[in-house]
């Protein structure tokens, strides 16, 4: 079957523009997760959505970062006024249970210059 | 501070050798999860380990998860270039959270 989507793959966008970047998990996977990674970095936690319930957004970095999850389904990853400590790959993961981040994509590569 | 320690960071070697690559913390996790990514790729999960002292097998790689549950191997028998890639290591921290906390990785290099 179809596993987790993200898109763009790649983006780039000048310092201070907005950007979006879109998950399609599972069809099913009620777990949802951001992560970052950079070079040399291990992967950074962002957010989490579980079911209906409150996401949990501790690892989000500051204030421009924002997601939401609508119906359960389709995330967006939402960075305002983008600054170049920005520029990263942003993978989305999703899972059926709560034991692991099961099923990732393959990431959006986001270039701020 | 990394709440995951891996070692090696790099490992480099020839077609037919062994390896055991390790990941270890000072915390107690509830499960491990062992993943490769290749590059422009996202991890993909190899397994998830539970019960301190737990062995699991996945053809010719072997992960072991600590009694103490607070670190985890894995070992390679007879590398093949296809094993090539970001060995990453991560788990929920025990006492809750669903949130896996990753470590940075080993990158590994098989040469045919």
């Amino acid at each position: 079957g179809a596993g987790v989507s993200q898109s763009p793959s790649n983006k780039v966008t000048e310092k201070g523009k907005d950007v979006e970047l879109r998950c399609d998990p599972i069809s099913g996977h009620t777990a949802l997760y951001w992560y970052r990674q950079s070079l040399g970095q291990g992967l950074e936690f962002l957010i989490y959505f579980q079911g209906n319930s409150a996401p949990d957004k501790s690892g989000l970095p500051s204030d421009r970062f924002s997601a939401e999850r609508t119906g359960g389904s389709v995330s967006t990853l939402t960075i305002q006024r983008t600054q170049q400590e920005d520029s990263a790959v942003y993978l989305c993961a999703s899972s059926l249970g709560r034991l692991a981040a099961e099923s990732f994509g393959p990431g959006t590569r986001l270039t701020v210059t | 501070t990394q709440l995951l320690e891996q070692s090696p960071q790099f490992l480099s070697i020839q077609e037919g050798e062994n390896l055991t690559v390790y990941c270890n913390s000072s915390s107690v996790f509830s499960s491990l999860q062992w993943y490769r990514q290749e590059p422009g790729e996202g991890p993909v999960l190899l397994v998830t380990v539970v019960t301190g002292g737990e062995v699991k097998k996945l053809k010719r790689l072997t992960f072991q998860f600590g009694d103490a549950r607070k670190d985890s191997s894995l070992h390679i028998t007879a590398a093949q270039p296809g094993d090539t890639g970001l060995y990453l290591c991560a788990g929920p921290l025990s006492g809750g959270s669903y949130i896996p906390t990753f470590g940075r990785g080993t990158s590994l290099i098989v040469h045919p």
